[in-house]
């Protein structure tokens, strides 16, 4: 799978949109790109995937780059509840039982401050 | 949210003791998993199962075994705990569609003395 690269800490402003970027430059056609967070002691929250079109959804609206380079997660109104470690992932089924392997890296640290 | 249990959601064990996890989901889910949490390594699958009495190793599987006997239980077992398996253990489920995205429990933090 693709690795990809996060800026290790952030904060935003409660009420603002935070963008959270990422780097996949190796990534292949076929490999899609997964956003989770992880709250501290809870598990891994999906939060959206896309492959190469834009994708929006309750939570958060994901921007691709047309060469799949790069993607930004967008959570439009950021709010405390929102701080967090969130993962980038690039990853593929490859067709099997096993699904995705999920790589789990070291994440960005957001930070939402009043 | 997924509809995922995990229970307990804390263990203290001994040496040497068997451990029993369960994860009930109520989404009736053909995919489950068990993946283990660490500093420094992430998450790593342990077992995973593709139906009812499905099951396949993960890459982590030495010293643990699961079954699944009816779609929403998924078991995870330490046959003999040992220090090195404490860790936070999550599960998750996962839809049938190609590419379809996990989502976990809030994981069952385990301590071997």
């Amino acid at each position: 799978d693709a690795k990809t690269t996060q800026p290790t800490s952030m904060d935003c402003a409660e009420g603002r949109a935070a963008n959270l970027p990422c780097n996949h430059s190796t990534i292949s056609g076929n490999e899609y790109v997964y956003w989770y967070r992880q709250i501290h002691s809870q598990g891994p929250q999906y939060i959206i995937h896309g492959l190469k079109n834009n994708e929006t959804n309750e939570m958060a609206s994901l921007i691709i780059t047309e060469d799949r380079k790069s993607s930004t997660l967008i959570l439009p109104h950021a709010t405390l509840r929102d701080t967090a470690v969130y993962y980038c992932i690039v990853s593929v089924n490859q067709g099997n039982a096993a699904g995705n392997k999920l790589t789990f890296g070291g994440g960005t640290r957001v930070l939402v401050k009043p | 949210d997924a509809g995922i249990t995990q229970s307990p959601r804390h263990k203290v064990t001994e040496t040497g003791t068997p451990v029993t996890l369960r994860c009930h989901q109520t989404e009736n889910h053909r995919y489950m998993y068990w993946y283990r949490q660490d500093p420094g390594h992430g998450l790593r699958l342990i077992h995973y199962s593709y139906g009812v009495k499905d099951t396949d190793k993960g890459e982590v599987s030495d010293g643990y075994s699961v079954s699944r006997s009816k779609t929403e239980d998924f078991l995870l077992t330490l046959e003999s705990a040992t220090s090195s398996q404490t860790s936070v253990y999550f599960c998750a489920i996962r839809g049938t569609l190609l590419n379809s995205p996990l989502h976990f429990g809030n994981g069952t933090r385990l301590t071997v003395t």
